[in-house]
Parts: structure tokens; C-alpha cells; sequence
């Protein structure tokens, strides 16, 4: 079965440069998530869009931005890089938005400033 | 966000059942329960989850507290597979995200 696609899997920037991450929904869902995971942390949730509109969001810096497009493919837009973005970025998919739903998690991509 | 409580670690032999407890004093009556498992160097991946009435699945079941202000997973037969951390996470009406909170590191004996 199909799951989430992530790229890259692993990306290497210097500080204050900029990062997109790309994230492809399993197909035919309409919601995305994403989240992100420090060394030894637990997942913390950053933003997330249904049907193209953000939906909820957390607690994403400022020097960050998503959108999600008309094909439900996300990106992650991270500007002014820090040492502290360093981490694991998941994205996630659901089919709907309901309490009940479901998120598959993809692989992640593991930034490195 | 609703607050969830669970032990940093939990030691199982193989083969053996599991109970993996849950917390969650603060649950409100339209929260479900959701359980994540984070194998190491993975996303997370959904386990199992409810809203009142204990459930089952192919990997777990879920009995939940009549009071629902706590929950616990049960993996019938631990294998070494099943080592990493599991999550117990309420969903909250209105919102999208899962607050995942610190987890139980669940380690299987050989």
C-alpha cells in the first residue's frame, strides 16, 4: 500500500539559510500534518491543513511556513536556519479530519544545521 | 491539551502479555483515546484507538476505565518487534493535532 513520501530524507544546511520540505499524502487524503521531533524529544505537532486551509496550528516559529497545494502535496518552508531547528520532521496523512481518523506518519526528513 | 500520564518504562518478556497504562484524569466526554508506537528511527505508527467501549484490533487491545480517566493497551504476545515507545494521546474535539506526550519506552526480553 501506498504511504507517505517525504523529501528529502536527509538534508544538510548552514545556519540562516533557508529549507523546503516536501511532504505527498497517501493518496486521495486531504489532510496533512506536521510535526516535529528534537534528539531524544517526543514528536512536538507544528501546523496542519485540510482541504488546502490551515487547520490547526502549534508551536511553529515564525520562520516557518507551509501551505498545502491544490494536488494535497505539502511543503515546509523554514528560513534563518538555526542550530535549534536540527531535527526529524515528520509529515502525516489523514482521509478527513475527524477525532476517529487516523494520521500515517511518513519516514521523516532529518535536518541538519 | 489535554494531559496524559504514563511510566518512562515498562520491561516485558517475550512471548508474554503486556499492559501498558494510561492517565488521563482530564478527559472530557468527546476526547478520544489514541495510541501511537514509534519504532526507533521510524515515524510514528497507529496502534489502536476508542472512545468508550474497549476494542480490538489486530495488534493490541484497548480497555478503557468506566470513568474513562484511564486506559490501558495490551499487546497479548510481546515480540522482540514490539520494543519502542508508545504513546497515548487524547484527541480533542476541534483540534487536529496529536499532543504526544513523553511516552512509554517498552523494552522485550529474549
Amino acid at each position: 500500500a501506498a504511504g507517505v513520501i517525504q523529501s528529502p530524507r536527509h538534508l544538510i544546511k548552514e545556519k540562516r539559510e533557508t529549507a523546503t520540505l516536501k511532504c505527498y499524502p497517501i493518496p486521495r487524503h486531504d489532510t496533512v500534518y506536521w510535526y516535529q521531533q528534537g534528539p531524544g524529544q517526543d514528536p512536538q505537532f507544528l501546523i496542519s491543513f485540510y482541504e488546502k486551509m490551515q487547520s490547526d496550528k502549534g508551536s511553529i516559529p515564525d520562520r516557518f511556513s507551509a501551505q498545502q497545494f491544490s494536488d494535497y502535496h505539502s511543503e515546509l518552508n523554514m528560513s534563518s536556519l538555526e542550530l535549534g531547528d536540527s531535527a526529524l520532521y515528520f509529515c502525516a496523512s489523514s482521509l478527513g479530519a475527524g477525532l476517529y481518523n487516523e494520521q500515517f506518519f511518513g519516514p521523516g526528513t532529518r535536518l541538519t544545521v | 491539551d489535554a494531559k496524559t500520564t504514563q511510566p518512562n518504562s515498562m520491561e516485558s518478556n517475550e512471548e508474554e502479555p503486556v499492559h501498558l497504562p494510561c492517565n488521563h484524569s482530564t478527559i472530557s466526554g468527546t476526547d478520544y483515546i489514541h495510541w501511537y508506537r514509534q519504532l526507533p528511527s521510524q515515524g510514528p505508527e497507529y496502534v489502536i484507538h476508542g472512545l468508550t467501549s474497549n476494542v480490538n484490533n489486530r495488534m493490541a487491545s484497548l480497555a478503557i476505565a468506566e470513568d474513562r480517566k484511564s486506559s490501558t493497551l495490551i499487546l497479548h504476545r510481546a515480540t522482540l518487534r514490539d520494543a519502542a515507545v508508545y504513546y497515548c494521546i487524547l484527541r480533542r474535539t476541534g483540534t487536529y493535532k496529536y499532543i504526544f506526550g513523553t511516552g512509554t519506552r517498552l523494552k522485550v526480553l529474549a
